[in-house]
């Protein structure tokens, strides 16, 4: 069974400024896609960046990159020059390979509250 | 980017009811999957259908749930009977396939089981 921590409940920062948020998992496939979705005050969910296992560099979307660290099972977004509307529940998602058993479901961590403040 | 649709957005019933919730999915989609959120916590993943049949389901996918997708309309997910633990909000989501292929999400349905 995959598991996926996110251990910040929320943070706070100045707008303009960059802010990193955790995200550790646990999964015995040996290959697997990892994401990072927010979901907007209104619920709206919306995905933001993804990393694919097999990839050693780290991926970049606009103003959101990840912190891959493979050996440490991590995988953390960075967020640069952040806006007041960016402020949102942060969620680290992942599943398994498209081999064998794995349907594509996601497995969730708890999510990160993100308040930016001018 | 591509848009899923769900309706209703809230939906209030009384313990023992049944209840359909129904979801379009971006139209070249071919998974679809169900997943619950109770108010504050993450979501969890409850089911996925392609090509007419459930791959998978968790524990939370209970005997009195079932999902269907009559004609490729609305991909639906019928709660009979509901109970009070059922009260949460249920996202739907489609994908074009798997692999590494993110899932779009819809807005929710807020179900409120009295």
């Amino acid at each position: 069974a995959q598991k996926v921590t996110q251990t910040q409940t929320s943070i706070s920062v100045m707008e303009k400024t960059t802010v990193t948020m955790d995200c550790v998992y646990e999964t015995r496939d040996s290959s697997y896609f990892l994401f990072w979705y927010k979901q907007t005050a209104s619920g709206e969910i919306v995905f933001l960046i993804r990393q694919d296992s097999y990839k050693k560099e780290n991926a970049t979307e606009g103003h959101y990159s990840l912190n891959f660290q493979k050996p440490k099972s991590s995988i953390g977004l960075i967020i640069t020059a952040t806006q007041i509307e960016d402020s949102a529940v942060y969620f680290c998602a992942m599943r398994g390979s498209n081999t064998g058993a794995n349907t594509g479901k996601l497995t969730f961590g708890h999510g990160t509250i993100l308040r930016v403040h001018p | 980017g591509p848009k899923v649709l769900q309706i209703p957005s809230h939906q209030i019933i009384d313990m023992g009811q049944m209840v359909t919730l129904n979801c379009d999915p971006v139209s070249n989609h071919l998974y679809f999957y169900w997943y619950k959120q109770i108010l504050g916590q993450q979501m969890e993943f409850l089911v996925n259908f392609y090509n007419g049949k459930v791959m998978e389901k968790s524990k939370l996918f209970k005997d009195q749930f079932s999902v269907e997708r009559p004609d490729g309309s609305y991909f639906t997910l019928k709660i009979q009977p509901t109970a009070l633990e059922d009260s949460a909000v249920y996202f739907c989501a489609s994908s074009p396939g798997l692999g590494g292929l993110e899932q779009y999400f819809g807005p929710g349905t807020r179900l409120t089981v009295l």
